[in-house]
């Protein structure tokens, strides 16, 4: 079965520290992605990477093809940043469909 | 360009009305994904199209669900008849290199 865990389910931080949410899933994958879904609803594709590292501002993903695992870091986190986080795999060689992870909540506190 | 639209953006139905959920994907983007997310389940995926032809559909809950993308420019998911458990978030994203953009999203409330 294709799954997809993300930890901590949810998280408060205070305004300022460094936030790591981590991902991991179960087989081979072509993509993996990092989503922002701000209580509005929206949704907005953060990452999509497939190996290494890669840095948006205050946001940094990477990935460990070999742990079959992914880490989403914000430094200096700020309220603003407060949404759930998902994660999403590709499955398979084409784009396919998405698998998502349930997302962490995270909360900044100023 | 203007994103994905959905349309509409909140939708309360009775049980047994038919239900269309439109979508106009990015200009240029050849996947068309249809989601649903529910405070149960999360984001699931219910059918993508490649180049306006349905390509997976496995996702769709059953023979009430069916969608269409007759152009490129346009698709609908129709829930008929609806029912109170389709009541959730339905999302469309557009992609053309794997990384997806996402509508607003309808909220459909089926009472």
């Amino acid at each position: 079965k294709n799954e997809v865990e993300q930890s901590p389910q949810n998280l408060t931080a205070q305004e300022g520290e460094f936030i790591t949410i981590n991902c991991s899933y179960s087989v081979g994958i072509s993509a993996l992605h990092w989503l922002q879904q701000h209580p509005g609803g929206g949704i907005v594709s953060l990452f999509m990477l497939s190996s290494g590292k890669k840095k948006h501002g205050r946001l940094i993903a990477t990935i460990n093809i070999q742990e079959k695992h992914s880490s989403l870091h914000i430094t200096a986190s700020h309220p603003r940043d407060s949404a759930v986080y998902i994660c999403a795999v590709n499955y398979g060689g084409s784009q396919g469909n998405l698998i998502f992870g349930k997302g962490t909540k995270l909360s900044v506190k100023p | 360009d203007a994103g994905v639209i959905q349309s509409p953006r909140h939708e309360v139905t009775e049980m047994g009305q038919e239900v269309t959920l439109r979508c106009k994907p990015i200009s240029g983007h050849d996947y068309l994904f249809w989601y649903r997310q529910t405070m149960m389940r999360g984001l699931e995926l219910l059918i993508y199209f490649n180049n306006n032809v349905p390509i997976d559909d496995s996702g769709m809950p059953e023979d009430r669900f069916s969608a269409k993308m007759p152009n490129a420019s346009f698709s609908t998911l129709k829930i008929q008849p609806s029912e109170p458990r389709d009541s959730a978030v339905y999302f469309c994203a557009s992609s053309l290199e794997a990384e997806a953009f996402f509508g607003q999203g309808t909220r459909l409330t089926v009472v």
